[in-house]
């Protein structure tokens, strides 16, 4: 079964640093890994979407990286805003599900 | 294009009833699903459908039912509604299973009291 863990839980940074989110999965047979951002009492945005062929994905100021063989994943937020604060969720994809880990709260402090 | 529909937004049920979640998606995605998320937790999947007619249960599927009968609406019926059902529920669609992001709804938060 697969399991997937993101650390840390929460995170606080001052504004425009730069600072990478964490994701590992047990399970390396995978199809696809997906970022989500979530805001309070919000559905889910999709940020990044990283085919398990692909290394990396970039979205402006968001670099996701997969490594299958180690089972990780990063999300890189550069130059950090206040208005990144949000939960960050990772994804997993098998053929047909999503497993999700519990996600960093990110505040990014003015 | 709306993307993903949910409704109700909120719902309160007292325990022992039902009740039916709405889904709706105009994006002709072949693949729905539905997930509930607990305070703190990730989302576990409940039941995801592939194409009208065809549903399969998904991590957490006791206490819920699901039907397809077009590709736009999947619906997810609670019967004798649980206080282990309270949570927030959400609908996503994907173009396909593998290849292809899933979008989501805004969500649905039921509580059972």
């Amino acid at each position: 079964k697969q399991e997937v863990t993101q650390i840390p839980a929460a995170l606080s940074v001052p504004e425009g640093e730069n600072l990478v989110l964490n994701c590992s999965f047990t399970d390396s047979a995978i199809y696809n890994l997906q970022w989500f951002r979530q805001d309070p009492g919000k559905g889910l945005t999709s940020l990044l979407l990283i085919q398990s062929s692909q290394r990396e994905q970039t979205s402006g100021r968001l670099n996701a990286s997969l490594d299958k063989s180690s089972g990780r994943s990063t999300l890189y937020i550069a130059a950090s805003q206040p208005g990144d604060s949000a939960t960050y969720l990772c994804a997993v994809g098998s053929a047909r599900q999503l497993t999700f880990g519990s996600g960093t709260q990110l505040t990014v402090l003015p | 294009n709306a993307g993903v529909t949910q409704t109700p937004k909120f719902r309160i049920l007292k325990i022992g009833q039902s009740m039916t979640l709405q889904c709706t998606q105009d994006m002709n995605h072949n693949y729905m699903y539905w997930y509930r998320q607990d305070p703190g937790m990730g989302l576990k999947l409940i039941y995801y459908s592939v194409g009208a007619g065809i549903t399969d249960k998904g991590e957490v599927p006791n206490g819920y039912n699901v039907s397809r009968s077009t590709t736009e609406d999947f619906p997810l019926r609670l019967e004798l509604a649980a206080p282990s059902q309270t949570s927030v529920y959400f609908c996503a669609s994907s173009y396909s299973g593998r290849d292809h992001e899933q979008y989501f709804g805004p969500g649905t938060r039921l509580t059972v009291t």
